[in-house]
């Protein structure tokens, strides 16, 4: 398996332009997560799905971020409209259901680095 | 109080040396714990879990947990230059519950040839 694979691996864009992330699980995986890397707050879990519906997106910072998962395969994250404070990495990660006090492994995604001027 | 704290670093050992990482956390009723490794500018892998009281050994890495007093601790014996990375604890308050996994803010491991 090609692991989860995430696009654009970089990105620079200007202040107020929509971002547009995108993600592909590894294939069966039934959890898919959104997690935002910086410095300052360490690695953020944004929202997270199980079976393409989102299930906890209390950690979507504010309502210029939105993410969908319209098919198994696909995952997308926008920030619109976009600010210097947004720069981060986003990883993009899947598993397979949790299990009773076994957890299981989250695979990561290499990131996107986001980068807003 | 974050839900899960580590000494941030840098921590600095010589080759062949043991390096001890630590992480507590602050849910008395977290059942899962992990610790993932995460090199420069790349995404963590999954390096060690742990569920139970006590100590869990893979290769040259030991994971301790003693939820009474709710830490975790990682340790890398043999050293080598290749585990110079960031370590990041991870905690699953309930595994029944949908996932969600609080992390670390990571401890950075130099190891010096």
């Amino acid at each position: 398996d090609a692991g989860v694979i995430q696009s654009p691996r970089h990105e620079v864009t200007e202040m107020g332009q929509e971002v547009t992330l995108r993600c592909k699980p590894i294939s069966g995986h039934d959890y898919l997560f959104w997690y935002r890397q910086t410095m300052m707050r360490g690695l953020e879990l944004l929202i997270y799905f199980n079976n393409n519906v989102p299930i906890d997106d209390s950690g979507m910072p504010e309502d210029r971020f939105s993410a969908k998962m319209p098919n198994a395969s696909f995952s997308t994250l926008k920030i619109q409209p976009s600010e210097p404070r947004d720069s981060a990495v986003y990883f993009c990660a899947s598993s397979f259901p949790p299990q009773s006090y076994s957890g299981n492994t989250i695979y990561f995604g290499e990131g996107s680095w986001l980068t807003v001027v | 109080q974050k839900e899960v704290e580590q000494n941030s670093g840098p921590l600095s050992v010589p080759e062949g040396a043991i390096a001890s990482l630590n992480c507590t956390y602050s849910d008395r009723g977290s059942q899962s714990f992990f610790w993932y490794r995460q090199y420069s500018g790349k995404s963590p892998e999954l390096i060690m879990s742990i569920y139970s009281n006590g100590d869990k050994e893979d290769g040259r890495f030991t994971a301790q947990l003693n939820k009474a007093s709710q830490y975790v601790s990682l340790l890398i014996r043999d050293s080598q230059p290749s585990d110079s990375a960031t370590y990041l604890c991870a905690v699953k308050a309930n595994p029944r519950n949908d996932y969600k996994l609080s992390f670390g803010a990571g401890t950075t491991v130099t190891v010096r040839a």
